[in-house]
């Protein structure tokens, strides 16, 4: 049962273009949403977050836009640069409990 | 993310053996947790712990898995009797009592049974 999908497995960008980066949840009682990028051979790396309250979190070139009522959240990065190239998951928590629910994460390519 | 120490980073074990998978969480963290990434694939929940305590292991395998975090030490997950298909990479977690804080993720351990 997966409750944060991510349904595209993989994304390729022009160097200086905008990366947008799509997620869907399905559980109503999320309330905290986060972004985390990876790099082969390494841990996931916390990105940004953004709280159900809000509909928009800027930090840089990162900004994620939260839709409630289509359970949609982005992940948007501009300008794109080769350094972004990595996997980036999608993670929900609700006020249930502390457990983080992943997607399978987006393969972003960045191509200079 | 270097606060969440896992060791080792890469364990071999033939078929049949234990392994063992331990992880420190960052300084001040109580609840810790395990992912699982199999090759070509997303992170899988395993099982999330506080303290002495099992919170939820509905993604842990019934059996020859299991997860232990005491009140002294690191969490250790334990996989016995291993076989191919458990070779994979075993991500720790760790965040703190408070709510809607990010949870902070280790190096890995990289799991290989020949």
């Amino acid at each position: 049962d997966q409750q944060v999908k991510q349904n595209s497995p993989s994304l390729s960008v022009q160097e200086g273009r905008i990366s947008i980066l799509n997620c869907d949840y399905t559980n109503s009682m999320f309330d905290y949403f986060l972004w985390y990028k990876k790099y082969p051979a390494e841990g996931p790396t916390f990105l940004i977050s953004i709280s159900s309250i809000k509909d928009k979190n800027e930090d840089g070139r990162f900004t994620v836009f939260l839709n409630k009522s289509a359970k949609h959240l982005s992940l948007h990065i501009v300008p794109s640069q080769p350094g972004d190239s990595a996997v980036y998951f999608c993670a929900a928590s609700g006020n249930t409990g502390n457990q983080f629910y992943f997607g399978t994460g987006t393969s972003l390519t960045v191509i200079p | 993310n270097a606060g969440v120490m896992q060791n080792p980073r890469h364990l071999v074990r033939r078929r049949g053996q234990e392994a063992r998978l331990r992880c420190s969480p960052m300084k001040g963290h109580s609840h810790v947790y395990w992912y699982r990434q199999l090759p070509e694939e997303g992170l899988k929940f395993m099982v999330y712990l506080q303290k002495e305590n099992i919170i939820d292991e509905s993604g842990m395998p019934k059996e020859r898995f299991s997860a232990e975090f005491p009140k002294e030490g690191p969490s250790i997950l334990r996989i016995q009797q291993v076989v191919r298909g458990d070779s994979a990479a075993y991500f720790c977690a760790s965040s703190s009592i408070s709510r809607n804080t990010e949870a902070f993720f280790g190096q890995g351990t990289r799991l290989t049974v020949v």
